[in-house]
């Protein structure tokens, strides 16, 4: 089974704290992703990454930048957090086709 | 950008009832489709998935979703519900054509069964 894992599954940062989220999966992905989830909004994507130092901006990723240094380890960036950042993040992965995602637990993030 | 509508956003059934959640996306490429669940507490898994051939895909635990193409849906079916299919559920979408990776996602639907 594919296992994606998130490095907390509560967080709580002050406002312009620098936030890093961690995520590794252990299926030799080369596909990793962060999304975040809101209630009503869904999940929208904020980075992924197709392979090692490659990174693609999805649609909200103001605020936020990412690192992957070893093809299993991806991670989110909030360089300066705010309260607007307070969600639940998800982290994913995929094969190389790229398509079916596997889920890590999330992290859900409060920004006071 | 593409976008993934879901037109119901919290569902209240009782036991046996039978259950449509509508998926509508705005791609006029070729697509991949998806339904993932989230049950309370647990992280999102997927329900099943639509890549081509047989429009009609049969998915975990009883669910079922058709594709219709010409009407950019994706709807989600299941003929009886029981109460452990309480959870949130999402409607996905990646575009095969464009290679884009990933997924854009509904705004989820809020299913309670009642006992």
């Amino acid at each position: 089974d594919v296992k994606v894992t998130q490095s907390s599954r509560y967080l709580v940062k002050r406002t312009g704290e620098k936030v890093f989220l961690e995520c590794v999966q252990d299926m030799d992905h080369e596909n990793m992703f962060w999304y975040r989830q809101d209630p009503g909004l869904g999940l929208r994507l904020i980075y992924f990454s197709y392979d090692v130092k490659m990174k693609e901006k999805g649609d909200i990723p103001e605020g936020y930048s990412v690192s992957r240094e070893k093809k299993e380890r991806f991670s989110l960036i909030l360089e300066s957090a705010s309260t607007n950042q307070t969600s639940m993040y998800l982290c994913a992965s995929s094969g190389p086709t790229g398509d079916e995602q596997y889920f890590g637990p999330g992290t859900r993030l409060t920004v006071t | 950008a593409q976008s993934v509508s879901q037109h119901n956003h919290h569902v209240i059934l009782s036991e046996a009832a039978s259950l449509e959640l509508g998926c509508n996306y705005s791609y006029g490429g070729t697509v991949n489709l998806f339904w993932y669940v989230q049950y309370p507490g647990q992280h999102l898994q997927l329900l099943l998935k639509y890549f081509s051939g047989d429009p009609l895909v049969k998915g975990i635990k009883g669910f079922e979703a058709e594709f219709i193409k010409s009407k950019f849906s994706f709807n989600l079916r299941k003929p009886s519900v029981q109460w452990s299919d309480t959870a949130e559920y999402f409607c996905a979408v990646s575009e095969w054509d464009t290679g884009r990776r990933a997924l854009t996602f509904g705004s989820g639907t809020r299913l309670q069964v009642q006992p």
